[in-house]
């Protein structure tokens, strides 16, 4: 069945990139997303990548997609204490109805100083 | 400004109880969805609908009951046959137009 993974947890030092990486299952998902969710609160859509794109750069963040591993990375520049939240991969498969979204568990990221 | 509005953001329930929680959008999206989740577990789907007068069930229905008599309006009752309702809900919606799903703000409910 479909699958996202995603390592739990990642420590920054502020000023440093920060990569977080996410493998999906479904060879024949079309849209991937990037999610980031701050304490208490909902999910806030950062930034997504179409299936037939390798890479997408969004001021500070870099996404960057190898289909053939089905691998994603979300990589943040500069990173600061405001980026201190959870980070969700997710994506589309091609069985899921109506753009049924399957979210990884999420990576906390933390930024110290 | 368009979104989607949960409420209350806390709710305690007691043992035995059903307690509804509220999920409004205003961004004319056909699709609506509930998540619940738990620390470190992600986000499981519960319920979700495409259309009004209709909804399918997730992977946690258990427990759960929706219903969907108004496009902007997807409210999920945690009926007391659910076992561990506290968790942290999200509800979300999309369309054919939107990438990805707009989020609410999550409510937290608490068995008390």
């Amino acid at each position: 069945g479909e699958d996202v993974e995603q390592s739990l947890f990642l420590s920054v030092r502020e000023g440093d990139s920060s990569v977080i990486n996410c493998t999906y299952t479904d060879s024949s998902s079309t849209y991937l997303y990037w999610y980031k969710q701050e304490p208490g609160a909902g999910l806030q859509l950062l930034t997504y990548i179409f299936s037939n794109m390798d890479m997408k750069q969004d001021q500070r963040l870099t996404v960057l997609l190898n289909k053939k591993d089905k691998h994603l990375s979300l990589r943040i520049a500069d990173t600061q204490t405001g980026d201190s939240a959870i980070y969700f991969c997710a994506e589309t498969p091609s069985s899921g109805g109506y753009n049924k979204l399957i979210f990884g568990a999420g990576t906390r990221l933390a930024v110290h100083p | 400004d368009g979104g989607i509005t949960q409420s209350p953001k806390y709710l305690f329930r007691k043992e035995g109880q059903n307690v509804t929680l509220s999920c409004e959008q205003n961004l004319n999206h056909d699709a609506m969805y509930w998540y619940r989740q738990d620390p470190g577990q992600g986000l499981r789907l519960i319920y979700y609908s495409q259309i009004v007068n209709d909804f399918q069930k997730g992977d946690i229905a258990e427990g759960y009951s929706v219903s969907r008599e108004k496009k902007e309006s997807f409210p999920l009752t945690v009926t007391s046959a659910q076992k561990n309702p506290t968790a942290f809900y999200l509800c979300a919606s999309t369309d054919t137009r939107a990438y990805g799903y707009t989020f609410g703000s999550g409510t937290r409910l608490t068995v008390v």
